[in-house]
């Protein structure tokens, strides 16, 4: 069983701060890490896909960072609104097509 | 991308009796994925959907309590029997097209009473 784990578990901020937070995976046989935006009854949105050890991906005023060897990727969010309001989850890919969910980061932003 | 039409987006039930719930794609996948989130917990796995071949299920998950159906290469639903107030959760489906893409129906958030 893959231990794939996010933190913090929920986070407040204010509307213009920037923020960050952290998935950790296993390292071994790693084969990709996916982020998803979750809100509300709405489908998760994929963001990212990473695969290579030191990818980083931006998309807009979000960004994210990938470590394989140490098995660690963080999200970024620059200027928080609060449309990003949401549920963030990672994802690992290791040996077969299944993805092994984290708990998630629920974010907060007050206007 | 795929489309997953899910539903109900959401339902209130009682007690002791079962929900089915049904997630349609609009194109064909070869493998679907049945998650649940209890309240404050990880999205975990509860079942990959196989067309034409039994449901494999995790550890702590049984047919008898998910039975879960995969008629064709679109569609599939999960049953969640003899409900108790434990079963509220969120529950989403998911279909894989290979390592690199995921799509996910947009839930159906289960309240028992």
């Amino acid at each position: 069983i893959l231990n794939v784990e996010q933190s913090p578990q929920s986070l407040h901020v204010q509307e213009g701060d920037s923020t960050n937070f952290t998935c950790s995976f296993p390292s071994s046989n790693f084969y990709a890490l996916h982020w998803y935006r979750w809100e509300t009854a709405k489908s998760p949105e994929a963001l990212f896909v990473m695969t290579l050890n030191g990818d980083e991906k931006k998309k807009g005023r979000i960004s994210a960072t990938l470590n394989t060897k140490e098995g660690y990727s963080y999200l970024y969010i620059k200027g928080s609104q609060p449309e990003d309001s949401a549920t963030y989850l990672c994802a690992s890919n290791h040996a077969g097509n299944m993805l092994t969910f984290g708990g998630g980061t629920r974010l907060m932003v007050k206007p | 991308s795929a489309v997953i039409s899910q539903k109900p987006s959401r339902d209130i039930c009682q007690r002791g009796t079962s929900l089915t719930i049904q997630c349609q794609v609009d194109s064909q996948v070869t493998m679907m994925f049945w998650y649940r989130q209890q309240p404050g917990q990880s999205l975990t796995l509860i079942a990959t959907a196989n067309q034409g071949s039994e449901a494999t299920y995790e550890s702590g998950f049984v047919i008898d309590k998910f039975p879960i159906s995969r008629p064709n290469l679109t569609f599939s639903t999960l049953t969640v029997s003899n409900m108790s107030p434990e079963d509220s959760s969120i529950y989403l489906c998911s279909a894989d097209r290979g390592r690199s893409e995921a799509f996910f129906g947009q839930g159906t958030r289960l309240t028992v009473v």
